[in-house]
């Protein structure tokens, strides 16, 4: 499967500023990565489908002038959390689609853990 | 909208014992079931994918089955182990989209 990392795993912020954070695909070529955020004993919930070289896919409710994704590579999405609140401190995970004759398949990031005081 | 359910939220056994993590869901219509690994604090591992052509897939002390008719998908794990405590997730996937349940932390007792 597909190694991927994040960086940073835990950030700390203040009110109102803004967090970028990464989703690197360590060896697999990425089209498609996907950014979750899970709150505590809550489900993964999905935010946005990340699409190399075009424009990110919001679920519905999420607002995608506070959460901005850019994939500029087929190893590199970033999200970053602009004006950042109290109530956007969660776990963040992102994931990669793999495929290529396989079963599509999703290998998740070991998340960032966001905390904005 | 699919929604997935995992019950009881929480499993405590001891250690040895067989058990089985129940995954329902609502929407029949998926491509795939998967179900994940989340140690506390860490991101996911995946430990099976069943295909919606698929009845079931082993991998060591694990076997998960997939009944789509019925809406259900089962983990079983054989010979629990303290090691094997963590949260289970099960996931539906559509259009290369994964539905999560909200896990089962199981705790596995020495």
């Amino acid at each position: 499967g597909a190694v991927v990392s994040q960086h940073p795993s835990r950030v700390i912020c203040k009110s109102g500023t803004s967090v970028k954070i990464e989703c690197r695909s360590l060896d697999f070529q990425a089209t498609t990565m996907f950014w979750y955020r899970q709150f505590p004993k809550q489900s993964l919930m999905l935010m946005a489908t990340s699409n190399e070289g075009s424009k990110a896919t919001y679920e519905q409710g999420v607002e995608k002038d506070k959460f901005l994704i850019n994939h500029a590579s087929l190893t590199l999405s970033t999200l970053t959390v602009t004006s950042a609140h109290p109530e956007d401190s969660s776990f963040y995970i992102c994931s990669v689609l793999t495929s290529g004759g396989k079963p599509s398949e999703q290998y998740f990031g070991p998340g960032t853990r966001l905390t904005v005081t | 909208k699919q929604e997935v359910t995992q019950i009881p939220a929480a499993l405590s056994v001891p250690e040895g014992e067989n058990l089985v993590l129940n995954c329902s869901f609502t929407d029949s219509a998926i491509y795939n079931l998967q179900w994940f690994r989340q140690d506390p604090g860490k991101g996911l591992t995946s430990l099976l994918l069943i295909q919606s052509s698929q009845r079931e897939q082993t991998s060591g002390r694990l076997n998960a089955s997939l009944d789509k008719s019925s809406g259900r998908s089962t983990l079983y794990i054989a010979a629990s182990q303290p090691g094997d405590s963590a949260t289970y997730l099960c996931a539906t996937g559509a259009n290369s989209k994964l539905t999560f349940g909200k896990g089962i932390t199981l705790s596995v007792r020495p």
